[in-house]
């Protein structure tokens, strides 16, 4: 079964940092591109970011309002990814997930997400 | 950026009907990037159809998608008690990867 577990969510102060997580398990992350979506509360979903597999030389980009303040990266030897956010803005608040995309040459697709988990910017 | 539209903003019907969702793009997707999700309150969302019309897997075949260019459609045949959700659109594209319509409500009538 494939699961995504985040963590690493919390409140922190406008400017302040975070590192989330993502743990998988019952597939290999090296197999897929891998994804972190967004959802402001009581709003819409919005992509932050993607990291390739290491076929596609873990290319990675970035939604325009996440650009140059956060970082995606992966560990394929522990099947994890992670997040990690600088200079935090109070319209970075947001349930975070996790998400599993395709493998290589497939329709592009965001196949499974794990539950999430809430950062909270404010002062 | 392709900015995706979804009609109607809510949707009411009752169990056993059948739903009809819109989704519209500023510009034409290939049918290949075109994916639909359903989120129900307090969950993640789901991976319904990708590729405008291939359903993924587990998903009923109440569930069908359809369109082309810049128009798409979902439908749902018969509504069951569980399908009462919100139902979002998403478009692959350039920069940025992914974009979400604002998403169509089905409640219940």
């Amino acid at each position: 079964e494939v699961q995504l577990v985040e963590s690493g969510g919390g409140l922190v102060q406008p400017g302040g940092s975070l590192r989330l997580s993502c743990a998988a398990s019952g597939f290999t992350i090296s197999d897929h591109y891998m994804d972190w979506v967004r959802q402001a509360p009581g709003k819409g979903l919005e992509w932050v970011g993607r990291t390739r597999n290491k076929a596609n030389s873990y290319t990675i980009e970035y939604a325009a309002s996440v650009k140059g303040r956060f970082t995606i990266s992966r560990a394929d030897s522990k099947n994890s990814l992670y997040l990690q956010m600088n200079s935090l803005k109070t319209e970075d608040t947001a349930v975070y997930y996790c998400v599993r995309g395709e493998r290589w040459l497939q329709p592009p697709r965001l196949d499974y997400w794990g539950q999430g988990t809430l950062v909270t910017v404010s002062s | 950026e392709i900015v995706l539209t979804q009609s109607p903003g809510t949707l009411s019907l009752s169990p056993g009907e059948r739903a009809t969702l819109s989704c519209r793009a500023s510009q034409s997707v290939s049918s290949s990037y075109l994916a639909w999700y359903q989120q129900k309150p307090g969950q993640a969302p789901r991976l319904l159809i990708y590729g405008a019309s291939t359903r993924a897997t587990g998903i009923p075949d109440r569930f069908s998608g359809s369109g082309s260019g810049t128009d798409f459609t979902l439908t749902i045949s018969r509504l069951e008690p569980e399908d009462f959700a919100v139902y979002y659109c998403q478009q692959y594209g350039s920069s940025p990867l992914f974009t979400f319509g604002p998403g169509t409500k089905v409640d219940i009538k």
